[in-house]
């Protein structure tokens, strides 16, 4: 069974500083996204990650993914209080209906 | 992307009753999901929608209590049914456009049993 661990679950932060969320993932999976969502709001979708190595950046985000150590990062550059909100990260499930299975979510919130 | 057009955007309903939330998408898409998510909790998928058959319910979860109709490949329909205030929840309706590409996302319904 394919289950998805995120960590921190709560973090906050000072704008201006530097911060990584992770996502392990517990079997083999060839795809792995990351979703924002901020309070009261549907989730937006931030990053696909398809093979090993691969990496993305959009403005202060910037996603990653071992698929050989089942990790993908999410790494916060120079917070700014606009990134407030709950990330999740989410990775296919390799059965026939291709699911995703999600994290908890992280909660970040970025203080002045 | 998608343009997906989720109703009602929010509901109070009495125990009992039953609610049909609705989801429409303006092109057509490959996949049709239905999560449920607790206020500040993770997403739970509730069942896959399938065009044209019975959809794929994930343990939990049962068609008696949440029926899901998709007639055609832009919209669905998920019903709950015989409500509780456990019924309360956010319920989303997703989509993949095609095969091994992003979920987009409805804006949700909010629903409140008393």
């Amino acid at each position: 069974e394919l289950k998805v661990e995120q960590n921190p679950l709560f973090l906050s932060m000072q704008e201006g500083k530097n911060y990584t969320i992770y996502c392990n993932y517990s079997t083999t999976s060839d795809r792995l996204y990351w979703y924002r969502q901020d309070p009261g709001k549907s989730l937006e979708s931030l990053f696909v990650l398809l093979s090993n190595g691969a990496v993305k950046q959009e403005g202060r985000l910037m996603a990653s993914l071992d698929t050989k150590a089942r990790l993908s990062t999410l790494h916060i550059t120079a917070a700014v209080h606009d990134l407030s909100a709950t990330y999740f990260c989410a990775v296919v499930y390799a059965g026939n209906n291709r699911k995703l299975i999600w994290g908890l979510g992280t909660s970040l919130a970025v203080n002045p | 992307s998608a343009v997906i057009s989720q109703k009602p955007s929010r509901d109070i309903c009495q125990r009992g009753t039953s609610l049909t939330i609705q989801c429409q998408v303006d092109s057509q898409v490959t996949m049709m999901f239905w999560y449920r998510q607790q206020p500040g909790q993770s997403l739970t998928l509730i069942a896959t929608a399938n065009q044209g058959s019975e959809a794929t319910y994930e343990s939990g979860f049962v068609i008696d209590k949440f029926p899901i109709s998709r007639p055609n490949l832009t919209f669905s329909t998920l019903t709950v049914s015989n409500m509780s205030p456990e019924d309360s929840s956010i319920y989303l309706c997703s989509v993949v456009i095609q095969v091994n590409t992003e979920a987009f996302f409805g804006q949700g319904t909010r629903l409140t049993v008393v």
